[in-house]
């Protein structure tokens, strides 16, 4: 049982370049959510997808699109990468949207 | 407006000593909580949450409200217990989980 799985698990781009970051969970819940994780800064929330069809600002939104494809998918994009937003990247999925949240193992992420 | 804060950025304590890692929240609602945890190498994990009242691998965590506080206990570390503990709030019913800065806990033989 994969539970959260998040693809690719490293990558370096160069200012200004765009990249989808993805993530899948096989575990049939129903929300979805996208974190970074910064030195000294714990998980911050970016967005979040509580069923199929919604999506919603977290904490972080700025310079970032996501989508939630189908009930098992949700990518975060960057369409245009900033060194501010070199961080690591969780993804992470709920039964509903009050419930535990089971974690991907992160998506570390350079902007040059 | 909400917030987690983890007072300590590293705790470090030898085995079979009491341990205690804090976390203080504020948020004007009923708050519901969590422990995280991430150990070497491994995916972050829910270590308890406070409406469970459990006891998880030694672990408790007590809600106090008076205080806004929902430290971490255990009574006898293990060295198996290094790894990063972070403290979460969930703030609304859409599933928004405000996390605190994170306390590595360091158990020495």
């Amino acid at each position: 049982n994969a539970g959260v799985t998040q693809t690719p698990k490293f990558q370096v781009l160069k200012t200004g370049q765009s990249m989808t970051l993805q993530c899948a969970q096989d575990m049939n819940h129903n929300s979805m959510y996208w974190y970074r994780q910064d030195p000294g800064m714990g998980l911050r929330l970016i967005y979040y997808s509580a069923s199929e069809g919604t999506t919603d600002k977290g904490e972080v939104p700025n310079g970032y699109n996501v989508s939630r494809l189908n009930k098992r998918e949700f990518s975060l994009r960057l369409e245009s990468a900033a060194p501010s937003q070199t961080s690591v990247y969780f993804c992470a999925s709920s039964e509903v949207s009050n419930q535990p949240q089971h974690f991907g193992d992160g998506t570390r992420l350079s902007i040059l | 407006a909400q917030r987690v804060t983890q007072p300590e950025k590293l705790l470090s304590v030898f085995k079979g000593a009491p341990v205690e890692l804090k976390c203080n929240y504020s948020y004007s609602g009923s708050p519901e909580l969590f422990w995280y945890v991430q150990y070497s190498r491994q995916r972050l994990q829910l270590l308890l949450r406070h409406i469970s009242r459990e006891s998880i691998k030694g672990f408790t965590a007590d809600l106090n409200k008076g205080e806004t506080s929902f430290h971490l206990k255990k009574p006898f570390a293990q060295e198996e217990d290094s790894a990063m503990y972070y403290c979460a709030l969930l703030y609304n019913q859409g599933g928004k989980l405000i996390f605190g800065q994170g306390t590595e806990l360091s158990v020495k033989p």
